[in-house]
């Protein structure tokens, strides 16, 4: 069994769609539970991290986790066009000591217009 | 420049070739990473160095050498490698120990074809 699984769709959604990306994991020590981006050509950015259970919302972006469930889910409001990426889902036992990451394989969305 | 460039973008060798990564981190970081992205796969964590000194090697076939000369720099050094190495390399910088989460910082990426 994968440490983390996520579907690697791909997602294709109609501009002002809400789109949900969702990731499961079995370690039950992560804590720290992140959204990485990544548009086609690039590397990956930091959208989002939380700390352990609970919501946290930056403007359209909402993520969520759910440890109990072993369930984190990043949320999309009226999608974009410019949202089109790559979204891996990351999660670490703590936030320092070289941050090791374990990510999952990563979502292909598509918003289109 | 800022942020994480990395050199070159492209790189095609054939099996035999001796070849190098280079990734320069302009943010005054002190740990960098090296991480392998194969289609369909997550990323998987090849090699952290933190303070120039690896502290993590995961299990990487000795085919891939990496080398820390100070911490703005890192290499990955390739010889004889195969065509399932054939993947985008991503290297990351981090500043370690600045609580409460570090966030790592990612170059583009080098698209590496093995023939």
């Amino acid at each position: 069994q994968k440490e983390v699984e996520q579907d690697p769709g791909p997602l294709s959604v109609p501009e002002g769609a809400i789109v949900s990306l969702n990731c499961t994991y079995s370690n039950s020590a992560f804590q720290y539970f992140m959204w990485y981006r990544q548009y086609s050509r690039k590397g990956p950015e930091l959208l989002m991290y939380t700390y352990s259970s609970g919501n946290k919302e930056d403007g359209r972006f909402t993520a969520q986790v759910d440890k109990s469930s072993k369930y984190i889910s990043l949320f999309i409001r009226d999608s974009q066009p410019s949202d089109s990426a790559t979204y891996l889902c990351a999660m670490s036992v703590t936030g320092t000591s070289y941050g090791k990451l374990t990510f999952g394989q990563g979502t292909i969305l598509t918003v289109h217009p | 420049e800022t942020g994480v460039t990395q050199t070159p973008r492209h790189l095609v060798m054939g099996m035999t070739n001796k070849k190098s990564l280079k990734c320069e981190q302009h943010l005054g970081h002190n740990a960098m990473y090296w991480y392998k992205q194969s289609a369909k796969k997550p990323l998987e964590l090849m090699f952290v160095y933190s303070l120039e000194e690896r502290v993590e090697n995961n299990s990487v076939p000795s085919r891939f050498s990496p080398e820390c000369p100070n911490s703005s720099h890192l290499f990955l050094h390739l010889h004889t490698l195969q065509p399932e190495d054939s993947a985008l390399y991503l290297c990351a910088s981090s500043q370690d120990n600045s609580p409460p989460f570090n966030e790592q910082f990612f170059g583009p990426g080098t698209r590496l074809t093995v023939l």
